[in-house]
């Protein structure tokens, strides 16, 4: 089966700039999360959604992080305005239902901010 | 608020060695706890998954315990080699949450 599909791989910008990332999870997953991971730190889930819905968005900086999972899908993340501590690795995991399922991760998106 | 720590940062043994590697958690109260393999520019690979009811978790030279009580867990790995070089991360599931809480990682070099 494929994997998790994440797009860009690598993205440069300058503070204060919006970028965007795109996650595809495994056909028939229902559950999509987003996680940051900062050099040198474990993964932190920003964002959970169960189909389209949003389970957890507890640690998703909502003043300048969105995300959308529309036709409960394909999903993206957005950061605007972007500032130099969002320099991370943005990693897309899937599962195909929530408590105890095992989470397939996609290779990432590594965000630079300069 | 569960916290998971994993010690060493980094570990460098040479090839062909058995090596244990450390996982500790805070609140005891979990459904499972996970580890995983992440190789440079890479995402996470799924290693050994162990549910909350059980002991240990083998898979080929890999073997996860898990001690709910003192709230550690250990992965052991046998006679390793240079391709077992990345850095492994455990993650825990806490009972009432869904979402995996990492630990900061564990960076392992296998000398050839």
């Amino acid at each position: 089966e494929a994997g998790v599909a994440q797009s860009p791989r690598y993205k440069i910008i300058e503070k204060r700039q919006s970028v965007a990332f795109w996650c595809n999870p495994i056909s028939g997953h229902a559950t999509l999360y987003w996680y940051q991971q900062i050099l040198g730190q474990g993964p932190k889930l920003l964002i959970q959604f169960q189909n389209n819905g949003v389970v957890d968005d507890s640690q998703l900086p909502k003043d300048r992080f969105s995300a959308e999972r529309l036709k409960g899908v394909d999903s993206t993340l957005k950061i605007q305005p972007a500032k130099l501590e969002d320099s991370a690795v943005y990693l897309c995991a899937s599962s195909v239902g929530t408590v105890g399922q095992p989470q397939h991760f996609g290779d990432g998106t590594r965000l630079s901010i300069l | 608020k569960q916290e998971v720590t994993q010690i060493p940062a980094a570990l460098s043994v040479p090839e062909g060695e058995n090596l244990v590697l450390n996982c500790s958690f805070t609140d005891s109260a979990i459904y499972n706890l996970q580890w995983f393999r992440q190789d440079p520019g890479k995402g996470l690979t799924s290693l050994l998954l162990i549910q909350s009811s059980q002991r240990e978790q083998t898979s080929g030279r890999l073997n996860a315990s898990l001690d709910k009580s003192s709230g550690r867990s250990t992965l052991y790995i046998a006679a390793s080699q240079p391709g077992d070089s990345a850095t492994y991360l455990c993650a825990v599931v806490s009972q009432g949450a869904q979402k995996l809480v990492f630990g900061q990682g564990t960076r392992l070099t296998i000398n050839p």
